[in-house]
């Protein structure tokens, strides 16, 4: 069972839009920011996201992050196939002195 | 280029130890934390165990604390993972990644090494 919580999956069609939710509670994602990896199949993990809505150098800006409160997400519009991966959110938690990851949504495009 | 590249994976009985290494290169090594996140055949990711860049600063999962323990040689631009008493559910691929601080963010991963705990 994962601190954070993550739809086991989602899809969607070429050139749609999708979001991915991520939740927590105060000690993590309450207090601090969230990053967000993509995995292709397999691959390692990639940043994809940090700091909540900043994309590294390199990722294109059709991905998009926020965060309210306790809660974060991730959306992708303009969906491509290539985006056909696995999305894990992460933050630090506070009270368990350690980061803590979603337990991942696997996208599919249809 | 960052690159990191984990090795010391195998196959190991219950109750016996392992050491995974990471070499790392392409960076400033002695200037960024260091991660081992560990994920399970078909399942998600789990951090296991994080270190400052000067090593004064040490984190692991609750399911690690007590068995595993981090260190790194910023000599040798290398990270360590020692690992005992393992258990079947230890049985994952093992990356190794870079960070902005034990708390910041995890930038880069290496490829990961397998390791499987069974008899």
């Amino acid at each position: 069972q994962s601190v954070l919580t993550q739809p086991p999956s989602a899809s969607g069609t070429p050139g749609q839009r999708v979001t991915f939710s991520c939740s927590g509670s105060s000690s993590n994602i309450g207090s601090d920011s969230v990053t967000w990896f993509q995995q292709l199949p397999g691959t390692s993990p990639k940043l994809l996201m940090f700091s909540n809505d900043q994309r590294p150098s390199g990722v294109p800006d059709r991905f998009s992050g926020s965060k309210s409160g306790t809660s974060a997400s991730l959306a992708i519009s303009g969906l491509q196939s290539e985006d056909e991966a696995d999305y894990y959110c992460a933050t630090w938690d506070d009270s368990l002195n350690g980061w803590v990851f979603g337990g991942g949504t696997k996208l599919t495009v249809l | 280029e960052v690159q990191l590249v984990e090795s010391g994976g195998g196959l190991v009985q219950p109750g016996r130890s392992l050491r995974l290494s990471c070499a790392a290169s392409g960076f400033s090594f002695d200037d960024y934390a260091m991660h081992w996140v560990r994920q399970a055949p078909g399942k998600g990711l789990e951090w296991v165990s994080g270190i400052s860049w000067d090593s004064d600063n040490t984190v692991y999962g609750d399911s690690v604390k007590g068995r595993f323990t981090i260190s790194r040689d910023n000599a040798k631009n290398s990270l360590y993972l020692q690992m005992n008493s393992l258990r079947v559910e230890d049985t994952a691929l093992y990356y190794c990644a870079k960070g902005y601080g034990v708390q910041g963010v995890i930038d880069y991963w290496g490829q990961g090494t397998l390791v499987t705990v069974s008899s």
